[in-house]
C-alpha cells in the first residue's frame, strides 16, 4: 500500500495522559499536514511541514501539542496532558510539492480521552 | 469566521437521479477548490477539483462547477449510486501561498437511495 498511513487507528487515554500518534506519508511527497477533525464539523488545519521543516501552526496547536518531522519522512503528533477536548479525528495528508494542490489524506487517528 | 460554507447538513436523492451539493466561499483569495467523500472511521478521499481560472470541471459522473462573482461552488453527481453515500466536504485553497492549507466546510452527508 502506497498511501499514507496513520497508527494508531484508534487511541483511548486517560484524562493527563501524553499520546503519540505518527503518519508516513507517500513517499515522493514532500509536504505534510496535519489536521483535527471533531463531530459535525470538517477537517480544521493544525500544522504543516516542507522536508523537515515546520513553517505554520495554528492557533488551534495548543502549548500541549508538538509536531515532528525529523529527515523529512515520517511525523509524529504528540499532546502532553490530554484533556477530554482532545478528543477528535486526526488526519494527516501529503501533498506531491509546490504547484500540487490535491491533499492526500491517511485513515486517521480516532482519540478518545476518558 | 466559517470562510467555507456548506448549508445543507443533509441530502437524500433516489438513486439514478441527480445530486447537487452546494458550498459557500467568503475569501476571495480562494482560487483553487476540491471535493472530498468520507465514509466512517475513513480519511477523506480527494474526488474532483477546480481552479478559479475555470468554472466547470468534468470527472465521470461527477462536474463541479465554480460561480466566482457569488463565491459558489457545486458538486453535481450524475446519476446517483448507493455506494455515493457518504459524507461530501467541499475545500477551499490558495494556490502558492506559504502553505497551500485547505479550509474545509462542515460537510454534506449525502444519502442515495435504492
Amino acid at each position: 500500500d502506497t498511501g499514507v498511513s496513520q497508527d494508531p487507528r484508534h487511541k483511548i487515554t486517560k484524562r493527563g495522559q501524553n499520546v503519540t500518534f505518527r503518519c508516513d506519508p507517500i513517499s515522493e511527497h514532500n509536504r505534510l499536514y496535519w489536521y483535527r477533525q471533531t463531530l459535525g464539523q470538517g477537517p480544521e488545519f493544525l500544522t504543516y511541514f516542507q522536508n523537515e521543516a515546520q513553517l505554520e501552526k495554528s492557533r488551534l496547536l495548543s502549548d500541549r501539542f508538538s509536531a515532528e518531522r525529523p529527515k523529512g519522512s515520517f511525523s509524529t503528533l504528540e499532546i502532553q496532558r490530554t484533556e477530554q477536548g482532545d478528543s477528535a479525528m486526526y488526519l494527516c495528508a501529503s501533498v506531491p510539492g509546490q504547484g500540487n494542490t490535491e491533499a492526500f489524506f491517511g485513515q486517521g487517528t480516532r482519540l478518545t480521552v476518558v | 469566521d466559517q470562510q467555507v460554507k456548506q448549508n445543507s447538513p443533509s441530502l437524500s436523492v433516489q438513486e439514478g437521479r441527480i445530486s447537487i451539493l452546494n458550498c459557500d466561499y467568503t475569501n476571495s483569495m480562494f482560487d483553487y477548490f476540491l471535493w472530498y467523500k468520507k465514509y466512517p472511521a475513513e480519511g477523506p478521499t480527494f474526488l474532483i477539483s477546480i481552479s478559479s481560472i475555470k468554472d466547470k470541471n468534468e470527472d465521470g459522473r461527477f462536474t463541479v462547477f465554480l460561480n466566482k462573482s457569488a463565491k459558489h461552488l457545486s458538486l453535481h453527481i450524475v446519476p446517483s449510486q448507493p455506494g455515493d453515500s457518504a459524507v461530501y466536504f467541499c475545500a477551499a485553497g490558495v494556490y502558492g501561498g506559504a502553505t497551500n492549507k485547505l479550509i474545509f466546510g462542515t460537510g454534506t452527508l449525502l444519502a442515495v437511495q435504492p
